[in-house]
């Protein structure tokens, strides 16, 4: 089945500055790239999701980078306030299928 | 909104205990899923279901039975407690649209303590 590397587990950074969470899988057919934000004590909620068929995709502050022959795929957010501060989960996933998560970044933005 | 509930958020069980962890979904979607969630290890997936009186096992399905006996209702049964099933429990939906990847909807979780 699939498998899906997180890195890092745990990432602080200054407000202002950018994030970047990278995440690997394994299964090459695996074609949908979720990225989750769980707030402390709230549900994970959907916040920016990439298909194979796209190298990158942006909303606002923040992007996802996908490279299907390295099969990585990367969260960026630029900018950070602390409002950002969660555990970012990324996913990935198949067509018709259940989704396989990472385990989770917890993001800290310091004022 | 897509509204996704679950029955507790916090239940305190006894090892040996029947528990039932029930979810209902607002938004007539076809998949609802099971997740248990443990600090360093994320998201797994217990059960998972695709229809009516349908299920499949997901990752790590021993010790857990589900039963999906309407379409909005999702229920994961733990038929006899043990202290290792203490954990956040939750519940997700998706509209279910073969092919094309979704969002699944969580709910509020539900965290167990077995005692």
């Amino acid at each position: 089945g699939e498998n899906v590397e997180q890195h890092p587990s745990t990432l602080s950074v200054q407000e202002g500055d950018s994030a970047v969470i990278k995440c690997t899988y394994s299964d090459s057919a695996s074609n949908y790239f979720p990225w989750y934000k769980q707030e402390l004590g709230k549900r994970p909620q959907l916040i920016i999701d990439i298909r194979s068929n796209v190298g990158e995709k942006k909303d606002q502050r923040i992007a996802v980078t996908l490279n299907k022959t390295a099969k990585h795929f990367s969260l960026h957010i630029t900018e950070t306030q602390p409002e950002d501060s969660a555990v970012y989960f990324c996913a990935a996933g198949k067509g018709y299928s259940t989704l396989t998560f990472g385990k989770g970044t917890m993001l800290l933005v310091s004022p | 909104d897509v509204k996704v509930t679950q029955s507790s958020r916090y239940l305190v069980k006894r090892t040996g205990e029947k528990v039932f962890l029930e979810c209902v979904q607002d938004m007539d979607h076809e998949n609802m899923f099971w997740y248990r969630q443990d600090p360093g290890l994320g998201l797994r997936l217990i059960y998972f279901s695709y229809d009516v009186k349908m299920k499949e096992k997901g990752d790590i399905p021993e010790g857990y039975s589900v039963s999906r006996e309407k379409k909005e209702r999702f229920s994961l049964i733990l038929e006899s407690a043990s202290t290792n099933q203490t954990s956040m429990y939750l519940c997700a939906s998706s509209l279910g649209i073969a092919g094309v990847g979704e969002t699944q909807y969580f709910g509020p979780g539900t965290r167990l303590l077995v005692l």
